[in-house]
């Protein structure tokens, strides 16, 4: 079974760019969660997308937003970069109630 | 609001001991208890979870739940340097649409001392 998986692995932006990262669920999973980790800190909760809609949002400004596919695919967009937006963004898919299975990230630097 | 402690470490024990991590949490009402280890530079790779009070063992790895206390904590059996690592502990506060949603810990540094 494929586990979560995450595009790109690297990704190298200048500061007030965008950035598009995606993530593909595990086969059956319809929960999709972002969150952010910068560099020595602890998960920061982004998003939480269930059945295509966005179910919860962390403490977040809008520029960070995203969605999900019908195939339960999503994708993360981040807007107008800062240089503290450089992060380790993780993926993970979940079946309700179950633990998360973690992608294996996408590494953002904002230069 | 909700939130799920634990000490940052570093943890250091010698190789071949026990290591125990401790958690802990705010919301009697809590459903579900998970351990993830996360090395450097990597995803957090779930290693136990556990849903009833008592404890749950698989190999090395033992879960331990005590929810009158709102504790949870992990324990390591004979550690070895590959134990090192960031682990955290994360909660499903309730079944609802807002309660499938894991709430983290800010995770606990282990060291595991050739």
């Amino acid at each position: 079974e494929a586990g979560v998986t995450q595009s790109p692995t690297h990704l190298i932006k200048t500061r007030g760019q965008q950035a598009t990262l995606r993530c593909s669920p595990i086969s059956g999973h319809t929960s999709v969660y972002w969150y952010q980790q910068a560099l020595g800190l602890g998960l920061q909760f982004l998003l939480w997308y269930d059945e295509g809609e966005e179910r919860n949002r962390g403490n977040f400004p809008p520029r960070f937003s995203g969605r999900q596919f019908p195939n339960y695919s999503s994708e993360l967009n981040v807007n107008a970069l800062e240089l503290e937006d450089s992060a380790l963004y993780l993926c993970a898919s979940s079946l309700f109630g179950g633990g998360y299975t973690f992608g294996s990230g996408t590494r953002l630097t904002v230069v | 609001q909700k939130e799920v402690e634990q000490n940052s470490g570093p943890l250091s024990v010698p190789e071949g001991a026990i290591a125990s991590l401790n958690c802990t949490y705010s919301d009697r009402g809590s459903q579900s208890f998970f351990w993830y280890r996360q090395y450097s530079g990597k995803s957090p790779e779930l290693i136990m979870f556990i849903y009833s009070n008592g404890d749950k063992e698989d190999g090395r790895f033992t879960a331990q739940l005590n929810k009158a206390s709102q504790y949870v904590s992990l324990l390591i059996r004979d550690s070895q340097p590959s134990d090192s690592a960031t682990y955290l502990c994360a909660v499903i506060w309730g079944l609802n649409n807002a309660g499938n949603m894991l709430t983290f810990g800010g995770g606990t540094r282990l060291m595991v001392k050739p």
